[in-house]
């Protein structure tokens, strides 16, 4: 299986604090992407990081690819309440994305 | 801005009832996704459908199911007979050009089997 898998399966911290989830995976891949999704609604793309890429940023995130390691991570500083919500990575497969478990992540305020 | 409408938000059925789910894609996109999440679990993959064909499915998506794009705007998702299994959040998606870029998602359709 390709699926990513997050890490921590849940993360709670103080808003202003910087919160970082980790993402592996088995396979090699195109691309890896984050999605958010707040409780009960649809997911909605953050960022995408291609396989050629080691970094890339948006706004408050940042986003590491390790082909290597077949991890990611992604970094939202300065985390602010509205910021609540389950972040998923996501594996590019030949035909489809697929999801890991996600990190529910808390903010505090 | 351009967004996936789902209906129904939620939808209560009797086990053994067909459900039929819809979704309006983005007009220009070309590539379109079922996945179903059920409660406090992960977002799973159901079915890809391009050029009027499913390009790729689950497992899940057994002979129960079937995906439709009857009008050219609509994309469905049929459950012959229902199963209490079979109840879950399923969201559409759709992506543009690319099979391999961003996924827009709907609000997702509620199915609750009783």
């Amino acid at each position: 299986s390709q699926q990513g898998e997050e890490d921590p399966q849940a993360l709670s911290i103080q808003e202003g604090e910087n919160a970082t989830m980790n993402c592996s995976y088995k396979t090699s891949i195109n691309n890896l992407q984050w999605y958010r999704q707040n409780s009960g609604r649809g997911l909605v793309h953050l960022i995408l990081i291609r396989s050629n890429e080691r970094e890339k940023h948006s706004g408050r995130l940042r986003v590491t690819l390790d082909t290597s390691k077949k991890s990611s991570s992604l970094l939202i500083t300065a985390s602010r309440a509205a910021d609540t919500a389950s972040y998923f990575c996501a594996t590019v497969g030949a035909q489809k994305l697929v999801f890991g478990q996600g990190t529910r992540l808390t903010i505090n305020p | 801005e351009p967004e996936v409408t789902q209906t129904p938000s939620h939808q209560v059925t009797q086990m053994g009832q067909e459900v039929i789910l819809r979704c309006v894609p983005i007009s220009n996109h070309l590539y379109f996704y079922w996945y179903r999440q059920i409660l406090g679990q992960k977002v799973e993959f159901l079915v890809s459908f391009y050029n009027n064909e499913i390009s790729e499915k689950s497992e899940i998506f057994d002979d129960q199911f079937s995906v439709e794009r009857p009008d050219g705007s609509n994309f469905t998702l049929k459950i012959r007979s229902t199963k209490l299994e079979d109840s879950a959040m399923y969201f559409c998606a759709s992506s543009d050009l690319s099979q391999t870029g961003e996924l827009f998602f709907g609000e997702g359709s509620r199915l609750t089997v009783l």
